[in-house]
């Protein structure tokens, strides 16, 4: 079974750019989690999808956005770039029989430069 | 005070050492316990999960939660240099999820 897969794997911007990072999540998954981890910094919470709709948002500027496909599959677009958006940005998937487990993605290195 | 608090590290131990990991947490509606470990620039993995307090055992790992004291411990026994990672303490409520900061984790050879 396929794990929760995020492209692309490494992204390159300058400053006021856009960026679109792409999630597909474990099948039979609905769920969709987005963190950012800056360097040496822990997990913060960007946004949480389920079954289409934006069920939660965490404590970012409207730049951040993003939306869940029909398919469950999910995007995150950053608008506007800054250089202090350079982190890793984490997909996690869960389900609604095991939605107390979150599983992850390897990530997409954005470096905004 | 922060929802979940976690001891900050690094952590240096050698080949074959008992480590324990540590977590606090504020909130008591927190029903459900996970360890993530997460290897540089990696996403995290699923380490132990569990919803009740005591002990659960799988491998050289070994998952505590005291409930009562609001406190979940993570032991690895016998650590070998791939244990070498940050390792997450996380915990949830519906589908609320909130991460300690992580402890980094080297074991020297």
């Amino acid at each position: 079974e396929a794990g929760v897969t995020q492209s692309p794997t490494h992204l390159i911007k300058t400053r006021g750019q856009q960026a679109t990072l792409r999630c597909s999540p474990i099948s039979g998954h609905t769920s969709v989690y987005w963190y950012q981890q800056a360097l040496g910094l822990g997990l913060q919470f960007l946004l949480w999808y389920d079954e289409g709709e934006e069920r939660n948002r965490g404590n970012f500027p409207p730049r951040f956005s993003g939306r869940q496909f029909p398919n469950y599959s999910s995007e995150l677009n950053v608008n506007a770039l800054e250089l202090e958006d350079s982190a890793l940005y984490l997909c996690a998937s869960s389900s609604r029989v095991t939605n107390e487990k979150l599983f992850f993605g390897s990530g997409t290195q954005l470096s905004v430069l | 005070q922060k929802e979940v608090e976690q001891d900050p590290g690094p952590l240096s131990v050698p080949e074959g050492a008992i480590v324990s990991l540590n977590c606090t947490y504020s909130n008591s509606a927190f029903q459900y316990f996970m360890w993530y470990r997460q290897y540089s620039r990696k996403g995290p993995e699923l380490l132990m999960y569990t919803y009740s307090s005591g002990n659960k055992e799988d491998g050289r790992f070994t998952a505590q939660v005291d409930k009562s004291s609001k406190y979940i411990s993570l032991f690895i026994r016998d650590s070998q240099p791939s244990d070498s990672a940050t390792y997450l303490c996380a915990m949830t409520y519906g589908q609320n999820f909130v991460f300690g900061p992580g402890t980094r984790l080297s074991v020297l050879p």
